[in-house]
């Protein structure tokens, strides 16, 4: 049981680059999100989907994509990576969504820097 | 607008201290409200979920409290240890409207020392 699986763990790209954050999970939670961490700020939620085949916009979504086309994957796509998105980017699951009052599991993190 | 509010913003303790972490929030309707540590360079790991009729939890030396009709909450730790040294961050969630929306503090950074 390895929990949330992100990779890679760091990465640097240059501004106008696309890439994919890779987040899996073996715990077979339908609610999966990502988040993003700034200094000094809390994190912020990018997307999120409350099962495979939906997602839907969290705070912060623009210049990011998802899709969720399994249970256990929900990879983040930056379709032209700008310095702004220079952050830690954190996959978390759940069995239910928060309301559930259920505990998100974490990943290890994604530490992006775009040059 | 939701907000969550902690305070200190950081803090430095001896080993083997007590400490108190605060949470305010401004979430209507209230759903739960939860605690994570975060070690540095690590994702956020859950310490406590407490829901609006839960006054108090604990998780070994870590004590959660809920006033939900002042809307505080506070993380207190007994016995600090070094390892203690983290992130704590409190996230709340809504309810109703507000459903399945969780709002996140900006942290409280501890320090143990020795």
């Amino acid at each position: 049981n390895a929990g949330v699986t992100q990779t890679p763990k760091f990465q640097v790209l240059k501004t106008g680059q696309s890439m994919t954050l890779q987040c899996a999970q073996d715990m077979n939670h339908e609610y999966m999100s990502w988040y993003r961490q700034d200094p000094g700020m809390g994190l912020r939620l990018i997307h999120y989907s409350v099962g495979a085949g939906i997602t839907d916009q969290g705070e912060v979504p623009n210049g990011y994509n998802v899709s969720r086309s399994t249970t256990e994957d929900f990879p983040l796509r930056l379709l032209s990576a700008a310095p702004s998105q220079t952050s830690v980017y954190f996959c978390a699951s759940s069995y239910g969504q928060a309301l559930l009052g259920t505990e998100a599991f974490f990943g290890q993190g994604t530490r992006l820097t775009v040059v | 607008k939701n907000q969550v509010e902690q305070s200190p913003q950081s803090l430095i303790i001896l080993e083997g201290k007590n400490c108190t972490l605060q949470c305010n929030y401004t979430v209507s309707p209230f759903s739960n409200l939860r605690w994570y540590k975060q070690d540095t360079g690590r994702g956020p790991v859950s310490l406590t979920i407490m829901t609006f009729s839960e006054n108090t939890k604990s998780n070994g030396r870590y004590t959660a409290t809920l006033d939900a009709d002042t809307k505080q909450s506070s993380l207190h730790i007994t016995a600090s240890q070094l390892s203690d040294s983290a992130s704590y961050i409190c996230v709340v969630s809504g309810g109703d409207t507000n459903a399945g929306k969780s709002t996140f503090g900006d942290g409280t950074t501890l320090t143990v020392k020795p």
